[in-house]
């Protein structure tokens, strides 16, 4: 069965500290996602990558970076954390022909 | 600017109703139309898609009605069952930035047994 795993489920971390959410799929996809959920927003678009070192940012970068050093793990990094940035991290993957699979998500509680 | 607009918020439905949501967008760089479906504590899920070059798909209880002129495209739900209640996206991909895809800002449906 195929896959896009995040590490953690639930985090809770404090304010100013640096935080690693990790994503791997283990199916051999190009383009890599990260979304924040938001309740009343949907989903939008932080950053993405199409290739191995390759990124871009999304519709909400600020504050973010990512990193892709291999195909199948794309690592988003939030510099400095604020409790605005308390929200459900979603990582999903692609082949770029259609269909996203999606991660079961991070929920990010910053205090 | 918002690009895809998602209505209604939320919805309650009796059991073996019909669910209706729909999606309204303004980029016409949109090249796939898909609808997601999420239950609690899981992401989003693929559950029927449609190419700008057909009209309507059906998928079991699960249709894509697609108004290309309009640029509107609606979701229905037959016979809705309990087991449909989740939250539903409309979520277009951009065919011109990197696949991205677009998300309605969800519809939670309720279906009452």
């Amino acid at each position: 069965d195929v896959k896009v795993t995040q590490s953690s489920r639930y985090l809770v971390k404090r304010t100013g500290e640096k935080v690693f959410l990790e994503c791997v799929q283990d199916m051999d996809h190009e383009n890599m996602f990260w979304y924040r959920q938001d309740p009343g927003l949907g989903l939008r678009l932080i950053y993405f990558s199409y290739d191995v070192k390759m990124k871009e940012k999304g519709d909400i970068p600020e504050g973010y970076s990512v990193s892709r050093e291999k195909k199948e793990r794309f690592s988003l990094i939030l510099e400095s954390a604020s409790t605005n940035q308390t929200s459900m991290y979603l990582c999903a993957s692609t082949t770029g022909n259609y269909g996203y699979t999606f991660g079961s998500g991070t929920r990010l509680t910053v205090v | 600017q918002q690009q895809v607009k998602q209505s209604p918020q939320s919805l309650i439905v009796q059991k073996g109703g019909i669910s209706i949501i729909n999606c309204a967008y303004e980029n016409t760089a949109f090249d796939y139309f898909p609808w997601y479906q999420q239950f609690p504590g899981k992401g989003p899920a693929l559950l029927i898609a449609i190419r700008p070059d057909v009209s309507e798909k059906k998928e079991g209880r699960f249709t894509i009605s697609f108004n290309k002129s309009a640029k509107q495209f609606s979701l229905h739900i037959m016979d809705s069952q309990p087991g449909d209640s989740a939250t539903y996206f409309c979520a277009p991909k951009d065919g011109e930035y990197g696949n991205k895809l677009v998300f309605g800002a969800g519809t939670i449906l309720r279906v009452k047994s």
